[in-house]
Order: structure tokens, then C-alpha cells, then sequence
């Protein structure tokens, strides 16, 4: 079977910084992917790590463990439209998403 | 250019009635995914194409689910006799071949079962 674990919700203050962990289990691996989602909006793509390692895009950083089934989303700078649900989601031979992290984000 | 394209937004619909729920990918795209969200809730996969095949239907809840894809583009989830727990929204994605390619969603729809 596969599974993905990811904290139900995270709070983090304006300007600071917050890290989204996500631990797998799966069958297969290819990757993993981020995707973020406002309230009553469609989920939209951030990021994707095929290797171990960090991937950066602007204020939003993502890594990959392979060999420890782990990554995390980082996101810096934080900002009041950063609040939404984070999703990390394993690509083996279809792609299934964890049930997602609300963040929360103080002023 | 376009965006994936979900009909309809709503539907409402009484209990053992039959939907269908449309998806029209961007063009292009071999890959198309549908999933399942509950209010405050995880994406649960229910089934996805590759072209016409569906490789894996193993998300599919029961056997009152089905969905097709004609030439490779346009799908359809149908859902038979519909339940009350089968209120959700349902999104569409799809996506080019590779794996590292995101998915693209659609803005999904509302289906309440009264």
C-alpha cells in the first residue's frame, strides 16, 4: 500500500519561517511534489524532487531524503496569502497526495 | 492558454439518481487524474488515464464508479445510484507524460447528494 504522513495543521508568524515535513511509503518511487491549495480554490503546483537534495523557487524551498523516505517544504518570508493547505503528493506509477498541512499564519 | 475545464461546477442531485462529471484536459496532455475531496480534506485518488487506458482504478470507491476518456482527451466520471457520502467535490488533473510534469487542476466539482 502506499502512505503519506504530514502534520493536520501548522502556525507560523508573518515574516518567519515554517518547514511542512512529509514521510512516505509506497510501492514505487519517482518523486515528490508540493502543491499548495486556498480555501475553495484548486490545488496548484510548487515544486518537484526526483533526486536527494534542496530545490529552491523564490521563498519556497523543497528537499528530498530518498533513502529516508522524508522531505519538507520550506517556506520563507512568510506572508498573510501563504495561509492555505500544503499538500506533498509521491509520483510512483500515479500520484497520490498526503492529507495535507493547513497553515496558519499569525500577523 | 486553456486551463483544464470541469462541468459541471455544481450539481445537486438526489440520492439514487446517476451524474456524470465532464473533464476537458489541456490539450496536449496524455496523463488525466481524477480525485476526490471532502471538506477540509486529503485528495483521494480515484482513478487516472494514460491516453485512453486507465492503468489503475484501484481508487475507485465501488462499482457505481466509472470513468472513460475518449481520443485521448475529454473524461467522464459516472457515478450510479448515487449516496449521500458520495457528496464531494471532484477534481480533474492532468499532465504530459513525464513524471516530474505537474498537474494541472481543474476548479473541480461540487456534487451534493440530497
Amino acid at each position: 500500500g502506499q502512505s503519506l504522513e504530514q502534520p493536520s495543521e501548522v502556525t507560523a508568524v508573518e515574516g518567519a519561517i515554517v518547514q511542512i515535513n512529509c514521510t512516505y511509503q509506497t510501492s514505487g518511487f519517482y518523486g515528490l511534489s508540493w502543491y499548495q491549495q486556498h480555501d475553495g480554490g484548486a490545488p496548484t503546483f510548487l515544486s518537484y524532487n526526483g533526486l536527494d537534495g534542496l530545490e529552491e523557487t523564490g521563498r519556497f524551498s523543497s528537499f528530498l531524503s530518498r533513502s529516508d523516505s522524508y522531505g519538507y517544504l520550506l517556506l520563507q518570508e512568510l506572508q498573510m496569502k501563504d495561509s492555505a493547505s500544503y499538500f506533498c503528493a509521491v509520483t510512483d506509477d500515479k500520484i497520490i497526495f498526503g492529507k495535507g498541512t493547513r497553515l496558519h499564519i499569525l500577523p | 492558454g486553456a486551463g483544464v475545464s470541469q462541468s459541471p461546477s455544481n450539481k445537486v442531485t438526489e440520492k439514487g439518481k446517476d451524474v456524470e462529471l465532464r473533464c476537458d484536459p489541456i490539450s496536449g496532455h496524455t496523463a488525466l487524474y481524477w480525485y476526490r475531496q471532502s471538506l477540509g480534506q486529503g485528495l483521494e485518488f480515484l482513478i487516472y488515464f494514460q491516453g485512453n487506458s486507465a492503468p489503475d482504478k484501484s481508487g475507485l470507491p465501488s462499482d457505481r464508479f466509472s470513468a472513460e476518456r475518449t481520443g485521448g482527451s475529454v473524461s467522464t466520471l459516472t457515478i450510479q445510484r448515487t449516496q449521500q457520502e458520495d457528496s464531494a467535490v471532484y477534481l480533474c488533473a492532468s499532465s504530459f507524460t513525464d513524471r516530474d510534469s505537474p498537474l494541472h487542476f481543474g476548479n473541480g466539482t461540487r456534487l451534493t447528494v440530497t
